[in-house]
């Protein structure tokens, strides 16, 4: 089993909907957890970071963290064509450890 | 910009070339990192440094070979590679170990004839 699973897509929307982006992990070690956005012939970039469970908003963007069924969701409201990227999930077991493990990335097109 | 400078942005070398992968970062840093990145597959550790100590060596062939002369500027040296090397490398760095998130760089995309 994987650590980290994430389904690749593509997840093709129309613009100004939700989207829902998730990640499934099997270590309940993990205490820290990102989101990265990766455009195009670019590197990733950091765009949402969670410590343990719970919510966290900016913006358009919702972060959630359920420890008890290992699951992170990244929320997009009124999602824009600028939207479209690969997003990756990453989780982290504390600062001192220097291993974070990342998802393969969704693929998200929206539709103008 | 990310204020993490990779260069080249696109290497083409043959198998039994030896060329240099640089990354240059300005922002302070705790660690620097070396990923690969392979279409549809997670990111990849390759190596970690730790204030210019190589702390992390994620069992990678001695084809690759890093060195971290100062606290900006990290190399990816490159020898005898082969064809499944061909990846996007990207160049991170962290403020401490790295759960706080990564400034990465935008990669060199290498591809190995």
């Amino acid at each position: 089993q994987k650590e980290v699973e994430q389904d690749p897509g593509p997840l093709s929307v129309p613009e100004g909907a939700i989207v829902s982006l998730n990640c499934t992990y099997s270590n309940s070690a993990f205490q820290y957890f990102m989101w990265y956005r990766q455009y195009s012939r670019k590197g990733p970039e950091l765009l949402m970071y969670t410590y343990s469970s719970g919510n966290k908003e900016d913006g358009r963007f919702t972060a959630q963290v359920d420890k008890s069924s290992k699951y992170i969701s990244l929320f997009i409201r009124d999602s824009q064509p600028s939207d479209s990227a690969t997003y990756l999930c990453a989780m982290g077991l504390d600062t001192g450890g220097f291993k974070t493990i990342f998802g393969a990335g969704t693929r998200l097109f929206v539709k103008a | 910009e990310t204020g993490v400078t990779q260069t080249p942005r696109h290497l083409v070398m043959g198998m039994t070339n030896k060329k240099s992968l640089k990354c240059e970062q300005h922002l302070g840093h705790n660690a620097m990192y070396w990923y690969k990145q392979s279409a549809k597959k997670p990111l990849e550790l390759m190596f970690v440094y730790s204030l210019e100590e190589r702390v992390e060596n994620n069992s990678v062939p001695s084809r690759f070979s890093p060195e971290c002369p100062n606290s900006s500027h990290l190399f990816l040296h490159l020898h005898t590679l082969q064809p499944e090397d061909s990846a996007l490398y990207l160049c991170a760095r962290s403020q401490r170990g790295g759960g706080e998130g990564y400034t990465f760089g935008s990669g060199t995309r290498l591809t190995v004839v």
